[in-house]
């Protein structure tokens, strides 16, 4: 069973350049989450879609934004990029079917994004 | 709110030996989980093992025990016999089960850098 693949795995983009990170979880996962890890603020979660639609939100600005598709595959964009945004997105999926021990989340490689 | 706990940034452990790598967690809520993930050099999050809130044991997965202290909010990891592979970063996570409508997303701790040494 193939697992959480990420595209692209490295990415260097410069300051006000827009990105797109995209995500395909394990097949018949329907959640997928995306987490923003730095050194500085450790993993943070971003937000989360299930069935096409925005369940959860972190807090980060308007320029983090998201989406999923019918085949839960998600990508997610930062706009406007800023020095701080580089990071290693890491995205998660889980078939979250309700019973708890569907709920584990499965993490891809991640995208290490580098703002010059 | 949820909060995670980890508060040995690094550790040393010599090889073929046990190491527990401590969690605390904080939650008001009576029903989540807990779990480990290994991430090493390559940036991938393992997952290691699960521990539900009602769950009557602790959780075990091969080399991998949960030390599940539910009155002292502890979930620390176990590893036995440690592996020069199990040198890596060792996170500790929760998250409250809210239902089918939506669960809140993990928290995770600052993690844990685990040395094996030969």
């Amino acid at each position: 069973k193939a697992g959480v693949t990420q595209t692209p795995r490295y990415l260097i983009k410069t300051r006000g350049q827009q990105v797109t990170l995209s995500c395909s979880p394990i097949s018949g996962h329907r959640s997928v989450s995306w987490y923003q890890q730095t050194p500085g603020q450790g993993l943070q979660f971003l937000f989360e879609y299930f069935s096409e639609t925005q369940r959860n939100k972190g807090n980060f600005p308007g320029r983090f934004s998201g989406r999923q598709f019918s085949n839960s595959r998600s990508e997610m964009n930062v706009s406007t990029l800023e020095l701080g945004d580089s990071a290693l997105y890491l995205c998660a999926s889980s078939r979250s079917s309700g019973r708890v021990s569907d709920n584990e989340q499965f993490f891809g490689p991640g995208t290490r994004l580098t703002v010059l | 709110a949820q909060k995670i706990t980890q508060t040995q940034p690094g550790m040393f452990v010599q090889e073929k030996e046990a190491v527990t790598l401590d969690c605390t967690y904080d939650t008001s809520d009576p029903s989540y989980g807990l779990f480990w993930y290994k991430q090493p050099s390559s940036g991938e999050m393992i997952f290691l093992i699960y521990q539900g809130s009602y769950d009557q044991q602790n959780a075990t997965e091969g080399r991998y025990s949960l030390n599940f202290q539910k009155a002292r909010k502890s979930a620390n990891l176990v590893i036995s016999a440690s592996q020069l592979g199990d040198s890596a970063m060792y996170f500790c996570a929760m998250r409250e089960w809210t239902g089918i409508s939506g669960n809140t997303p993990l928290v995770f701790g600052k993690g844990t850098r685990l040395s094996v040494i030969a």
